[in-house]
């Protein structure tokens, strides 16, 4: 079964520009779940995606944005670049992540290999 | 709010001696903890996860983490280590928000092995 991938992998680009990275999940996985990683901040949880539908979001301004596709593909954009979204952003998808009514439970998240994006 | 703590930046061990990376979390609920493994360049592994089954918890590779709540610690071991295991490590304690659940990293701890 094919892994979880990213594209592209790595990216550069000017400050004030814009940018759209994208992730293929694992075929059959429903959530998609997308982090920052800096030498700084470490691995930041940016949002998750579930059946095209945003269930969770992390502390990043209105600058990132993602959405997902009804086959589960997601793209995340960020829009008016600052030198510090310099990052490596990873992208992990699972078959499920929580379950609602109070149960709650845990499937596997599979990590892409990342897009590296220098912000010059 | 979770919260996750890796108490050594930087391991470094010989081949084939022990190891200990130390991990202790915060949390308001039973919480599920996992370690990762990040090898340069690639992306995250997970090399095993703790959610309220057994409190030793086996992974891959030959690693295993203990589950303790009176100490609030889930510090992962090996017992003989190996070139390949030079990486980062990332402790991660899971927050359910009800309908649907966040990852928190630790900040990790590079080990490096030397011969």
């Amino acid at each position: 079964k094919a892994g979880v991938t990213q594209t592209p992998r790595y990216l550069i680009k000017t400050r004030g520009q814009q940018v759209t990275l994208s992730c293929s999940p694992i075929s059959g996985h429903r959530s998609v779940s997308w982090y920052q990683q800096t030498p700084g901040q470490g691995l930041q949880f940016l949002f998750e995606y579930f059946s095209e539908t945003q269930r969770n979001k992390g502390n990043f301004p209105g600058r990132f944005s993602g959405r997902q596709f009804s086959n589960s593909r997601s793209e995340m954009n960020v829009s008016t670049l600052e030198l510090g979204d310099s990052a490596l952003y990873l992208c992990a998808s699972s078959l499920a992540l929580g379950l609602a009514g109070g149960l709650s439970s845990y499937n596997e998240q599979f990590f892409g290999p990342g897009t590296r994006l220098t912000v010059l | 709010a979770q919260s996750v703590t890796q108490l050594d930046s930087h391991v470094s061990v010989s081949e084939g001696t022990p190891v200990l990376l130390r991990c202790n979390y915060s949390s308001s609920y039973s919480p599920s903890l996992f370690w990762y493994v990040q090898h340069p360049n690639k992306g995250l592994q997970l090399l095993l996860k703790y959610t309220s089954a057994a409190t030793l918890v086996k992974g891959i590779n030959g690693f295993e983490a203990e589950f303790k709540k009176s100490e609030t610690s889930f510090h992962l071991t090996k017992p003989s280590a190996h070139m390949s295991d030079a990486a980062e490590y990332f402790c991660v304690v899971t927050e359910y928000t009800g309908t649907a659940s966040k990852l928190t990293f630790g900040t990790g701890t590079r080990l490096q092995v030397t011969l």
